[in-house]
Formats: structure tokens, C-alpha cells, sequence
């Protein structure tokens, strides 16, 4: 079984970087017909796919026009995990934060998501 | 982005009820479709893919069809599991989009 385990929700100042990190198991990072999203959840912002990291003979990180300058993917194959990293963050990047397996390469959809993260940007 | 808008927002029903929830893109995604349902508190759940394609281990009520832009989610006997909220999800372009979510409520 596929389990994805994500850091604990924190507390982030603005103008300051959002760090999260996703542990996985029952699967390797390294995969080449999946990916790894992040994907975020806010109230006024709904559901809102962040970016991907997948490995298909190198590593490749996509992100969202929404966050791109700002944002980076992180695969770590030592741990089989991979980090967020979100830089100069305001309080409208307050949001649960999930990683999530992304099989749509492969044809499928969205199936493993973590438990999610609530981060809240205030100071 | 694609831009993915569900109707109705919200919906109310009955148990055994017959329920179809509406997605439509801004653009044909042709078979590119995923359905989402999610409970307070938990993370979405992968209902359908690829339009029609039932993930493994989801009850047979539920189905999806559709194609290019105007898709649709049925749920043919509604149980009292099902009351959530569910998302449509294009995966058509490079980047994904999610529709607003429709609350199915007693």
C-alpha cells in the first residue's frame, strides 16, 4: 500500500519560505510513469495543483504559472521523499498543503494523496 | 490555465436518489477527466479517471461520462456514504485544474 507522510503544519511569516517535505512508502520517487504533486486547498482558492517532480531518465519539475519563480519541487532519493519549497509567501498562501501520486503519465489520475498540512502565513 | 466550472454548487438529495453532477472545461480536454470525492477533514479520494475509468475499489454507482468539454458524474442510488463534496479535474494540459466542487447534501 502506497503511503505518503507529510511534515507537521507550521506557522510562516510573511516575505519568509514555506518548507514541507513528503516521506513516501510502497513506492519508489524514481518510477518513470509516475509523478509527485504538490497540490494546496484553501477557502477562497479551492483546489490548486502546485507543480510535479518525476524522474523519466532525469528529473524533471513542472510548476503552475501561479507559483512558478517562486516555487521548487525537491526529489530526495536517498529518503524517497520530496520537498516544497515556497518562497516570499503571503498570507493568501495560507492553505493545507498535500503531496500527492500522480499516475495521469500512465493514464490514471491523482490516487495516493497524504494527509495534508495546514500552513498559515501570519506574524 | 484550463478553466474547469461545476454545477450546481451545492445539492441536496435523498437516499436511493438518482444524482448527476455537471463539469464543464474551457476548452476540449478530450479523455483527460478525473473525479474527486472528499469528506471533511480528509484528502480527496480518486472516484473515475480518463472520463469513465472506475478506480479500483469505488462502487459500481458511480459513473462517469462525457467528452471534449461537458462532462458528467452519476451516482445511481445515492447512499449515506456518498454525501461529500465532489471535483472535477482536467489533466488535458501541462498544468491541472480542479473545478469549484458541488456539496451533495441530505
Amino acid at each position: 500500500q502506497v503511503q505518503l507522510q507529510q511534515s507537521r503544519p507550521g506557522l510562516v511569516k510573511p516575505s519568509q519560505t514555506l518548507s514541507l517535505t513528503c516521506a513516501i512508502s510502497g513506492d519508489s520517487i524514481s518510477g518513470n510513469t509516475v509523478a509527485w504533486d504538490w497540490i494546496r486547498q484553501s477557502p477562497s482558492r479551492g483546489l490548486e495543483w502546485l507543480g510535479r517532480t518525476r524522474y523519466r531518465s532525469k528529473w524533471y519539475s513542472e510548476y503552475a504559472v501561479s507559483v512558478k519563480g517562486r516555487i521548487t519541487i525537491t526529489p530526495d532519493t536517498s529518503k524517497n521523499q520530496i520537498s516544497l519549497q515556497l518562497d516570499s509567501v503571503t498570507p493568501e498562501d495560507t492553505a493545507v498543503y498535500y503531496c500527492a501520486r500522480d499516475l495521469v503519465y500512465s493514464g490514471a489520475g491523482i490516487d495516493f494523496w497524504g494527509q495534508g498540512t495546514l500552513v498559515t502565513v501570519s506574524s | 490555465d484550463i478553466q474547469m466550472t461545476q454545477s450546481p454548487s451545492t445539492l441536496s438529495a435523498s437516499v436511493g436518489d438518482r444524482v448527476t453532477i455537471t463539469c464543464r472545461a474551457g476548452q476540449s480536454i478530450s479523455r483527460g477527466l478525473a473525479w474527486y470525492q472528499q469528506k471533511p477533514g480528509k484528502a480527496p479520494k480518486l472516484l473515475i479517471y480518463q472520463v469513465s475509468r472506475l478506480q479500483s475499489g469505488v462502487p459500481s454507482r458511480f459513473s462517469g461520462s462525457g467528452s471534449g468539454t461537458e462532462f458528467t458524474l452519476t451516482i445511481s442510488s445515492l447512499q449515506p456514504d456518498d454525501f461529500a463534496t465532489y471535483y472535477c479535474q482536467q489533466y488535458n494540459s501541462f498544468s491541472w485544474t480542479f473545478g469549484q466542487g458541488t456539496k451533495v447534501e441530505i
